[in-house]
């Protein structure tokens, strides 16, 4: 079974400070991708990543920045959080080849920034 | 700039109904297009469509995909109260585009 995690489940921060999401997943996968949800707007896709070191801008990448320093772990780095980025935060994960192209979430973090 | 469109946008249907939900979508370089279910969390993946008229089926859920007119649908028969949560498509090209979803309530 894919696993992805994500190392909260919920998050309070308060405005300005810098705030770090982890997403870890154990199937090899090549592509990992962050996402926000909000209610009304969907699915939004912040930043993705098809390798080790390589990331490319979603549709919302504004207040956002991203590492991938190791082919599992994926991280979202809000520099300053602000209270519009409150949020649900899910992480996803795929594989390279076309059969593979099934995204599997992680359980989400949902932040909260006052 | 693609574009993904679900109706309806919230469903209410007795248990035991058959239910239909639609997408319809414009992208460049459409490769698949993938349906989740979300429940109070992360969503679950359901079908992936990638040719036409080529029913998958799951259980009581089908989906079907027409390139030509580029929509796909999900049927759900004899529904259950499980069933209820929001549905996502999303068609992909080189990333996937979400629609915001069909939020389908079954009442006992």
């Amino acid at each position: 079974d894919v696993k992805v995690t994500q190392s909260s489940r919920y998050l309070v921060k308060r405005t300005g400070e810098k705030v770090f999401l982890e997403c870890v997943q154990d199937m090899d996968h090549e592509n990992m991708f962050w996402y926000r949800q909000d209610p009304g707007l969907g699915l939004r896709l912040i930043y993705f990543s098809y390798d080790v070191k390589m990331k490319e801008k979603g549709d919302i990448p504004e207040g956002y920045s991203v590492s991938r320093e190791k082919k599992e772990r994926f991280s979202l780095i809000l520099e300053s959080a602000s209270t519009n980025q409150t949020s649900m935060y899910l992480c996803a994960s795929s594989g390279r080849d076309a059969n593979q192209e099934t995204q599997y979430f992680g359980p989400g973090t949902r932040l909260l920034v006052l | 700039e693609d574009k993904v469109v679900q109706s309806p946008l919230s469903l209410v249907v007795h248990e035991g109904d058959t239910v239909t939900l639609n997408c319809s979508y414009e992208v460049t370089n459409f490769r698949s297009l993938l349906w989740y279910k979300q429940e109070k969390k992360a969503p679950t993946f359901l079908f992936m469509l990638t040719s036409s008229g080529i029913e998958k089926k799951s259980g009581r859920l089908s989906s079907i995909l027409d390139k030509k007119e580029l929509f796909s649908i999900l049927n759900i028969t004899a529904t259950q109260t499980g069933d209820s949560a929001v549905y996502l498509c999303a068609p992909r090209s080189y990333q996937l585009t979400f629609g915001k979803g069909t939020k389908l309530s079954v009442i006992p």
